[in-house]
């Protein structure tokens, strides 16, 4: 079966660092996709990474391993405006997003 | 250019009523998505459209459960009828292509049985 495994909830501090992880399962990879969800909003993308290896998009970075099905999403200089739920996606074989339940950030001042 | 957009933003409604709603993806958005998305949940693929076939409907629970796409631009989602579980937001998503990689989310609509 398909899997995307990343946990439930976190708690950060507001201008600290927090870094979120996911591992995957799934049949076939055509790339991982992180996502913002703020409460009551549809997802906004924040990052794909198909090849290994770190990719930098201002305060945010999303790393990728394919030979250990596992990435993390990188978090710098938390803001208030951070608090929110974000979700691992992975594109299989099929083209389609198969979806992690997603990590709730909570930025404390 | 214009996002998504989703109607109605909410809707409330009884167990056994009828409810449908409408989607118009991004213009030029050959691919059309319907999830839906439990409380606490990641979204679920009902349903994926190209131009105006289907291209998966794997996890559509067809006998409650319909859409279509008929002109190939916008799209409804009606449920007939509803049970309490169908309660989540409904989120209709385009992308340029069936393979590629960006999806864009509309507002999603939240669906209330009670």
């Amino acid at each position: 079966g398909q899997n995307i495994d990343q946990p439930t909830e976190m708690t950060a501090t507001e201008g600290a660092i927090v870094q979120i992880n996911c591992t995957y399962q799934t049949s076939g990879f055509n790339g991982l996709f992180w996502y913002q969800q703020h409460a009551g909003e549809a997802p906004t993308f924040l990052s794909y990474n198909v090849l290994d290896g770190l990719e930098e998009k201002g305060r945010f970075s999303s790393f990728l391993s394919r030979s250990k099905g596992y990435s993390y999403l990188l978090l710098k200089e938390l803001q208030m405006k951070d608090s929110a739920s974000y979700l691992c996606a992975v594109m299989d074989s099929n083209y389609q997003l198969i979806w992690g339940a997603g990590t709730k950030l909570i930025i404390k001042p | 250019e214009a996002g998504v957009a989703q109607s109605p933003r909410y809707k409330i409604i009884e167990k056994r009523q009828s409810v449908a709603f409408w989607c118009n993806p991004i213009s030029g958005h050959a691919t059309l998505y319907w999830y839906q998305q439990i409380l606490g949940q990641g979204p679920k693929l009902l349903i994926q459209f190209q131009n105006n076939g289907v291209v998966d409907d794997s996890q559509l629970p067809k006998d409650r459960f319909s859409a279509e796409r008929l002109k190939g631009v916008d799209s409804t989602l009606k449920i007939q009828p509803a049970k309490l579980e169908d309660s989540a937001v409904y989120l209709c998503a385009s992308s340029r292509t069936s393979t590629s990689y960006e999806q864009y989310f509309g507002p999603g609509t939240r669906l209330t049985v009670t």
